[in-house]
């Protein structure tokens, strides 16, 4: 089975802009999961999906926002673009029966200047 | 809320030795899943062991294993016969039992391992 995937893997915004990130999820997990990586903060939870449908939320603000399409396909939009906002985002998937089993994408490189 | 703390921002092991990686966690819960993810340089995050909080019995996988301490809150790793591709970022999480996938991190290890 192919592994997570994300795209695109790196990305270079300005600050105002706002970006869009996709993940595809291992075939047949519908659970997808985004976080945010900093050196600072290290790694942070920003929301799951489920059968896409937000089954949690982490505590970030309103300009971080995702969404879930039928095939499981995940993305994620970040709005206002701060540079605070540079970071490694990452997506995991889950299989059903396996509860907390993650596997991991490579994570998309975003850089606000 | 889930805290999980480690105390080593880096640890070094010779090849071939034994390294314990430390873990400390606070939960309110009393069903919850413990982890330790492995993040090789510049590659995926990947999951190393997991373990059950009901379960009394340390989780092992192959060259790894783990010392729960449940009443104590402390969850370490034991890496042992090191080699030079677990050279990596080392993250202790922490899950609820159900209703989400939501892990909580820790702010991770960095393990170096000298040939």
């Amino acid at each position: 089975k192919a592994g997570v995937t994300q795209t695109p893997r790196y990305l270079i915004k300005t600050r105002g802009q706002q970006v869009t990130l996709s993940c595809s999820p291992i075939s047949g997990h519908r659970s997808v999961s985004w976080y945010q990586q900093t050196p600072g903060q290290g790694l942070q939870f920003l929301f799951e999906y489920f059968s896409e449908t937000q089954r949690n939320k982490g505590n970030f603000p309103g300009r971080f926002s995702g969404r879930q399409f039928s095939n499981s396909r995940s993305e994620m939009n970040v709005s206002t673009l701060e540079l605070g906002d540079s970071a490694l985002y990452l997506c995991a998937s889950s299989p059903d029966l396996v509860p907390h089993e993650q596997y991991f994408g490579p994570g998309t490189r975003l850089t606000v200047t | 809320a889930q805290t999980v703390t480690q105390s080593q921002p880096e640890m070094s092991v010779q090849e071939a030795e034994t390294v314990t990686l430390s873990c400390t966690y606070d939960t309110s819960e009393s069903d919850y899943y413990l982890f330790w993810y492995k993040q090789p340089p510049s590659r995926q995050m990947i999951l190393v062991i997991r373990q059950e909080a009901y379960k009394q019995q340390n989780a092992t996988e192959n060259r790894f294993s783990v010392n729960f301490q449940k009443a104590a809150k402390s969850f370490s790793l034991k890496i042992s016969d090191s080699q030079l591709g677990d050279a990596a970022m080392y993250f202790c999480a922490c899950a609820s039992q159900g209703g989400s996938e939501k892990l909580v991190f820790g702010k991770g290890t960095k393990l170096t391992v000298n040939p």
